[in-house]
């Protein structure tokens, strides 16, 4: 156990709909970081905050958007959705900016259909 | 940008059989380099990790030297076994000045499938 917690494990939602992925991350730790791996694409690295400020960004697409609770907790929405959103999405959590050691959450499985 | 290439899989073995994967990367610093572990059904873990040029990384009998020379972080394994079967990655970690590293960039992975 990593620790690091997400939810829902499963998702399955229409075409155009909206979700929100939760994440609670590791006791501590203060960097959340979201990741989407699809089949295809692999491990694409999507966006990380830190201590409620957005310290990165990778190749997250303008129909998604994340933020970081004062309690430290994450939230990623999804809107807009399309069939090509269907992956698995992570949180990982690591105690600070430094990154290298990542602690995954056991990871979203999003369905759109 | 980074970049991470990793051998494509599934890489089939039979128990006790020696293992590698290869990794070479792209970046324009100095990486730290790292192998992580997923294994079915649960998120990625931290398998060993490599900081500086010729640093080996060890765990669980896995190993893997940073090699600045040829750009590579190949992971090996002496005698693999069945509960070794998963997809690992090879990851990247470059340092820019303003945040100290970004995040980590990961290959594409490469399953292993180890047969009794």
């Amino acid at each position: 156990d990593s620790g690091v917690t997400q939810t829902p494990k499963h998702l399955i939602t229409a075409t155009g709909q909206r979700v929100t992925l939760r994440c609670s991350p590791r006791s501590g730790d203060l960097s959340v970081y979201w990741y989407q791996q699809s089949l295809d694409q692999g491990l694409q690295f999507l966006i990380q905050y830190y201590n409620g400020e957005e310290r990165a960004k990778g190749n997250i697409l303008e129909r998604f958007s994340a933020q970081q609770f004062p309690d430290l907790h994450s939230e990623l929405n999804l809107s807009s959705l399309e069939l090509g959103d269907s992956a698995l999405y992570f949180c990982a959590s690591s105690l600070g900016q430094v990154t290298g050691e990542l602690f995954f959450g056991e990871g979203s499985r999003l369905t759109v259909l | 940008g980074d970049s991470v290439t990793q051998m494509e899989g599934p890489v089939t073995l039979s128990e006790e059989a020696f293992l590698t994967i290869n990794c070479t990367y792209t970046a324009t610093g100095y990486p730290s380099l790292f192998w992580y572990v997923q294994y079915p059904g649960e998120g990625l873990q931290l398998l060993l990790k490599a900081t500086k040029a010729d640093d080996k990384g060890s765990n669980k009998g896995f190993e893997a030297t940073y090699r600045k020379e040829t750009t590579s972080f190949h992971l090996e394994k002496g005698s693999v076994q069945v509960s070794d079967s998963a997809v690992y990655f090879c990851a990247l970690s470059e340092r820019v000045k303003d945040t100290g590293r970004r995040a980590l960039t990961f290959g594409s992975g490469t399953r292993l499938q180890v047969q009794p």
